[in-house]
């Protein structure tokens, strides 16, 4: 069964450090992995997807990338700002499964 | 403007009081799917559903049912509550074949 571990729980970082959310999967046998933003109150909005076939995909300021053979992907924010402040999910696709989230704080 | 729309956004109810919570799609997926978040042990799937009149168990069915009759519309039942499904419920589309998800705003929902 499927396993999707995010460390850290949480993350704390004065604005304008970059930083590296982790995001750990038992299975390899994945057909992409998908990272996601939470804000409190609202759902879940899509920010990057990397196909199983890939190594990164980028957006803006962030970048995020898969190593399938390690089981690791991990979400780069570049020049963190307050906005960025949010829960953010991994998920990989073969059958959906969750990590349980990163809750990040930018302080300004 | 594409989205995902669930309602209530909010309900509170008793312990064996029916009730449903709907959400809508104007994409035109095929697939929807229902999950549950709860601390400590993320977003679960309840039900997904490839179709119309296509639907299957997710991870966490127990105590719920849903249906499919329309392309647009996949409701999440609770025939008779009990406060352990006290969470709060999202639904989520995406095209066949596609791969990115589009959630709705969730329900947070209260069995007391």
């Amino acid at each position: 069964k499927q396993e999707v571990t995010q460390i850290p729980a949480a993350l704390s970082v004065p604005e304008g450090e970059n930083l590296v959310l982790n995001c750990s999967f038992t299975d390899s046998a994945i057909y992409n992995l998908q990272w996601f933003r939470q804000d409190p109150g609202k759902g879940l909005t899509s920010l990057l997807l990397i196909q199983s076939s890939q190594r990164e995909q980028t957006s803006g300021r962030l970048n995020a990338s898969l190593d399938k053979s390690s089981g690791r992907s991990t979400l780069y924010i570049a020049a963190s700002q307050p906005g960025d402040s949010a829960t953010y999910l991994c998920a990989s696709f073969q059958k959906l499964v969750f990590g349980t989230g990163t809750r990040l704080l930018v302080s300004p | 403007e594409a989205q995902v729309t669930q309602n209530p956004r909010y309900l509170i109810t008793v312990t064996g009081k029916k009730l449903t919570v709907t959400c809508s799609q104007n994409m035109n997926h095929e697939y929807m799917s229902w999950y549950r978040q709860d601390p400590g042990l993320g977003l679960r799937q309840i039900y997904y559903s490839m179709n119309v009149e296509v639907t299957d168990k997710g991870d966490v069915p127990e105590g719920y049912k849903v249906s499919r009759k329309e392309k647009r519309n996949f409701p999440l039942i609770l025939e008779s509550p009990s406060p352990n499904q006290t969470s709060l419920y999202f639904c989520a589309s995406k095209a066949q074949g596609g791969e990115k998800l589009f959630f709705g705003s969730g329900t947070q929902l209260s069995v007391l």
